[in-house]
């Protein structure tokens, strides 16, 4: 079967940074994304990798390994506004996202 | 700029209802989907669509039906409801997959409530 997995809750201070991981197990492998989600909103995109390496955007950067089935989301100078969930997503060999259950990110002061 | 809309935001119905979520995208996007978002659970797709008239099963297709006669359009049917399809569902498009210039627009979302 296909499986994502991330940790379920996470807790970082602000100003800090924290890295949020996923690993996954699919059949085939066409890209991984990562989205934030507000609680009561819709995700929203942040970044795509398909190559092996470091992708970075601003504050967030994401990072992937294919033969290690590995990805992780970095967030830097952590806001109370990154509280959110984040979610994992890898696209198949037949083109579907296969979701994770999403990492709830908690920011204290 | 209003994307990917959905109606309505909530709705509460009793099990043996039918209703149909609608959505809408005005960025002329040929891929279309429905997810169902549970607590602890990832995103879950119902249906899908490639373009106008065509449409494909996901993975918890059961109880749902779709149709997708224009490209802006893919509503969702919920034939009987059930109370296991208390859910959020969400719509989205995209105009592909597999490109980082082609994520996923997510409308805002129905919370539904099958008593």
């Amino acid at each position: 079967g296909q499986n994502i997995d991330q940790p379920t809750e996470m807790t970082a201070t602000e100003g800090a940074i924290v890295q949020i991981n996923c690993t996954y197990q699919t059949s085939g492998f066409n890209g991984l994304f990562w989205y934030q989600q507000h609680a009561g909103e819709a995700p929203t995109f942040l970044s795509y990798n398909v190559l092996d390496g470091l992708e970075e955007k601003g504050r967030f950067s994401s990072f992937l390994s294919r033969s290690k089935g590995y990805s992780y989301l970095l967030l830097k100078e952590l806001q109370m506004k990154d509280s959110a969930s984040y979610l994992c997503a890898v696209l198949d060999s037949n083109y579907q996202l296969i979701w994770g259950a999403g990492t709830k990110l908690i920011i204290k002061p | 700029n209003a994307g990917v809309t959905q109606t309505p935001k909530f709705q509460v119905l009793k099990t043996g209802q039918s209703m149909t979520l609608q959505c809408a995208q005005d960025m002329n996007h040929e891929y279309m989907s429905w997810y169902r978002q549970d607590p602890g659970m990832g995103l879950r797709l119902i249906h899908y669509s490639v373009g106008a008239g065509i449409t494909d099963q996901g993975e918890v297709p059961n109880g749902y039906n779709v149709s997708r006669s224009t490209t802006e359009d893919f509503p969702l049917r919920l034939l009987s409801a059930a109370p296991s399809q208390t859910s959020v569902y969400f719509c989205a498009s995209s105009s592909g997959l597999g490109d980082s210039n082609q994520p996923q627009h997510f409308g805002d979302g129905t919370r539904l409530s099958i008593l």
